[in-house]
Formats: structure tokens, sequence, C-alpha cells
């Protein structure tokens, strides 16, 4: 089956790391994505990884994949508040390789001065 | 660099009108994908097309068609407007496999 599933809510200070959990059924998906959505705005790419990954770094951003238990995190070191946001992530299933995105509910992200 | 273009941004029209909606894609991405998100719920996938044929679908109202043209823009019409296809709409573009990247998206407001 298809389904994604994050936390809805994380509230983190200013300076401090945040890490935003992430699971996923399928355990062919090829391509994990996360992407940051800024009220009403649209949805931006921060990162992926490839399945034959278990961590990829990316300047202040760190994903880390677990497959054997199908567990998805991103970490934002030194979080500002411009990363204030909602983070989906998002999984590619292999059926028919046509790319199509199922996305997770999404992680509303708070950070405080 | 060239980013997925959306146009209208903002659209307003009354139940049971048309809509169409269009997407330019990032420049040599020959596949597009259609979302719809409705107000606070993740993207929900639409259509998708490969090289101007359909190549997936997903939970897409039969009320709603979609091609991709020669240039590789899209265009997804919306006929017999209801009140629940109030959403942001969103066009995406990749290079298969791997980074999808998305517009503005347009927002259709139902009344």
């Amino acid at each position: 089956g298809e389904d994604v599933e994050q936390s809805l809510f994380l509230s983190v200070r200013e300076g401090d790391s945040s890490v935003i959990n992430c699971t996923y059924t399928d355990s062919s998906s090829t391509y994990l994505y996360w992407y940051k959505q800024e009220p009403g705005a649209g949805l931006q790419l921060l990162t992926y990884i490839f399945s034959n990954m278990d961590m990829k770094q990316d300047q202040r951003l760190t994903v880390l994949l677990n497959k054997k238990d199908k567990h998805l995190s991103l970490r934002i070191a030194d979080t500002q508040t411009g990363d204030s946001a909602i983070y989906f992530c998002a999984e590619s299933p292999p059926e028919g390789n046509t790319g199509k995105l199922i996305f997770g509910q999404g992680t509303t992200l708070q950070v405080k001065p | 660099a060239a980013g997925v273009i959306q146009s209208p941004r903002h659209l307003i029209k009354e139940k049971r009108e048309t809509a169409t909606l269009k997407c330019y894609p990032i420049p040599r991405h020959d596949t597009v994908y259609w979302y719809q998100q409705g107000p606070g719920q993740d993207p929900q996938f639409l259509i998708s097309f490969y090289e101007k044929m359909q190549s997936d679908k997903g939970s897409i109202p039969d009320r709603f068609s979609a091609q991709q043209f020669s240039d590789y823009h899209s265009e997804l019409n919306m006929s017999s407007l209801e009140l629940g296809d109030s959403a942001l709409y969103f066009c995406a573009s990749s290079l298969p496999p791997g980074e999808q990247y998305f517009g503005p998206g347009t927002r259709l407001t139902v009344t």
C-alpha cells in the first residue's frame, strides 16, 4: 500500500537542531524526498535520497534513511526563523516507474526566536 | 535558473463553470505531473504525462482532463466545477528519474 506518515507539529528554539521524522510503507520506493512549503507558496525541493543510501548531507540538512524500519528523517542544523514552514516527506513508488509522489501529511515546524 | 511556470496564479469560478490551468515545465524536462492540494492537506497526485502521453493517473475526477502538447506544456481542463474543487493546483516537471520541481501553483476558488 501507499501510506506516508509524519508527526504534525514540531517547535524548536532558534539555533537548535530540528529533526523531522517520516515513515513510509513501500519498501521498494527508489527515491525519498523532502519538500518545504511556506504559507501560500509552492513546494520547494530541499533534498532527496536514493534508496541504496543511508545518509545524505547538504549544508545544514542531513537526511537519514533506515530502510529496514522504513524510516526517513530530516535534520536541520542551527535552525533559523526562516526555516519555519511545513515540511513534507514523499516517496516515489516504483510501479510503472512514472515518478509520481505520495506525500505525508506534512510537519509544521515552528522556530521561536 | 528557469522554473516551472503556471498560469493563472489565481482563478475564481462559479459552480458548474469550466476552468483551464496551464503549466510550462522547466526547459528539457519531458515529464509533467499535476497535483491537487486542498486546505490543510498534503498534495494529491492527479495525472502525469511523459513525452506527450499519459503515463499515470491518480485520483482525478472524470470531470477533469489533461494533455501535454508538442512543446511539452500541459493543460488541466476542469468542467462542471464544484465547491470541493477549490484548492491549490500544482504542476511539477522532471527528467525522470529523480528530482521533481514544482511550480508556484494555481489557487482555484469555486463560489
